[in-house]
């Protein structure tokens, strides 16, 4: 069965740490997303990429970076994390160049203190 | 940019009812997809159903169907004989043709089923 795996389910942060959520796939997927969601504004698209070591800004990237050193891993990275990055994380992957449908992680629930 | 409303946060069925749940959508692109994904209170995202923009034919997936009218950029999800399990947040997304399957969303419509 396929696999979107995120690292943590819950995480508790101080604000100004420096975070890193986890996410790897086993689907050999060429696109990989960072989405956050929020109650009320639905899920609002981080960063994302479409290849090994590139990625591209989405809706809402301030305060955000990523990384993709391989293709399976894609690393979303709070540089100073602050009470208004207090949110649910999804991540998500998919095949390059088609619109066929997106796996999800189970998401990660980031408390900012 | 494309935007995606969803203007009901809530809906309610009793259990073997149907219910829809609204999704407008506006774009200037002639081709794209429209989803309609589920969130069970354990997380994880799970496509219902996906139309292309193409297609004049309704979606359908067992109990889910929807209404798609390009002309009003309206996309509708009805859901037929409402099982308890149907129970989540639904969420209509978007994406352009060219888009490499990034998606759009809306603000999700949270389903409560009655028994």
């Amino acid at each position: 069965d396929v696999k979107v795996t995120q690292s943590s389910r819950y995480l508790v942060k101080r604000t100004g740490e420096k975070v890193f959520l986890e996410c790897v796939q086993d689907m050999d997927h060429e696109n990989m997303f960072w989405y956050r969601q929020d109650p009320g504004l639905g899920l609002r698209l981080i960063y994302f990429s479409y290849d090994v070591k590139m990625k591209e800004k989405g809706d809402i990237p301030e305060g955000y970076s990523v990384s993709r050193e391989k293709k399976e891993r894609f690393s979303l990275i709070l540089e100073s994390a602050s009470t208004n990055q207090t949110s649910m994380y999804l991540c998500a992957s998919g095949l390059r160049g088609t619109n066929e449908k997106l796996f999800f992680g189970s998401g990660t629930q980031l408390s900012v203190l | 940019a494309q935007t995606v409303t969803q203007s009901q946060p809530e809906m309610s069925v009793q259990e073997a009812e149907t219910v829809t749940l609204s999704c407008t959508y506006d774009t200037s692109e002639s081709d794209y997809y429209l989803f309609w994904y589920k969130q069970p209170p354990s997380r994880q995202m799970i496509l219902v159903i996906r139309q292309e923009a193409y297609k004049q034919q309704n979606a359908t997936e067992n109990r889910f169907s929807v209404n798609f009218q390009k002309a009003a950029k309206s996309f509708s999800l009805k859901i037929s004989d409402s099982q308890l399990g149907d129970a989540a947040m639904y969420f209509c997304a978007y994406s352009r043709e060219t888009s490499g399957s990034r998606l759009t969303f809306g603000e999700g419509t949270q389903l409560t089923v009655n028994p």
